[in-house]
């Protein structure tokens, strides 16, 4: 067990709805990253989080969008939802910032766009 | 090209066989270099972390960097049962650049008893 907390485990919706994922990080950790895995794209950096600031985006696309609260969740916003927006998607926390810094992954979030 | 490129296999070995895994890259500012490794259905873990060039043992696992030919390794002795599991690298700019990682696709690891 990483620590790291994701809700919910499994979500199934329908094209143009929109879903809000919860990620809570390890005690401690001040970094929030969210990132896409599926079969023909892999772990896709989305964005990152620092201390309630956005730190750094990735392939995250504009229906997408994310938050840190004070508390130090996170929220993930998907709207719009098209087929292609099914995967996992994961959370992942870390003490502070850099490259060297070990990320600690979520158990993820299954998403089934009917 | 792809700025990581890993062979997803699957690979199927025998118990006690030495296991190498591989990914080459393109972009020549990545400094740090990492293995993660993925149970089915579970989030990644953190396997072996790689500053630039060089070698890193830790147990049963070796991690290289071979910064001049762009292309790292994990190579895992002993292989047990319990190392099936997805095995993706990352990698990552030098400090001050962005934090993000980026993944290779995984390659699937079956070690038969």
């Amino acid at each position: 067990d990483s620590g790291v907390t994701q809700t919910p485990k499994h979500l199934i919706t329908a094209t143009g709805q929109r879903v809000t994922l919860r990620c809570s990080p390890r005690s401690g950790d001040l970094s929030v990253y969210w990132y896409q895995q599926s079969l023909d794209q892999g772990l896709q950096f989305l964005i990152q989080y620092y201390n309630g600031e956005e730190r750094a985006k990735g392939n995250i696309l504009e229906r997408f969008s994310a938050q840190q609260f004070p508390d130090l969740h996170s929220e993930l916003n998907l709207s719009s939802l098209e087929l292609g927006d099914s995967a996992l998607y994961f959370c992942a926390s870390s003490v502070g910032l850099g490259p060297q810094e070990t990320q600690y992954f979520g158990p993820g979030t299954r998403l089934l766009v009917l | 090209q792809k700025e990581v490129e890993q062979d997803p296999g699957p690979l199927s070995v025998p118990e006690g066989a030495i296991v190498s895994l591989n990914c080459t890259y393109s972009n020549s500012a990545f400094q740090y270099f990492m293995w993660y490794r993925q149970y089915s259905r579970k989030g990644p873990e953190l396997l072996m972390y790689t500053y630039s060039s060089g070698n890193k043992e830790d147990g049963r696992f070796t991690a290289q960097v071979d910064k001049s030919s762009k292309y790292i390794s994990l190579f895992i002795r002993d292989s047990q049962p319990s190392d099936s599991a997805t095995y993706l690298c990352a990698m990552s700019p030098r400090r001050g650049g962005s934090e993000k990682l980026v993944f290779g696709k995984g390659t699937k690891l079956t070690v038969n008893p």
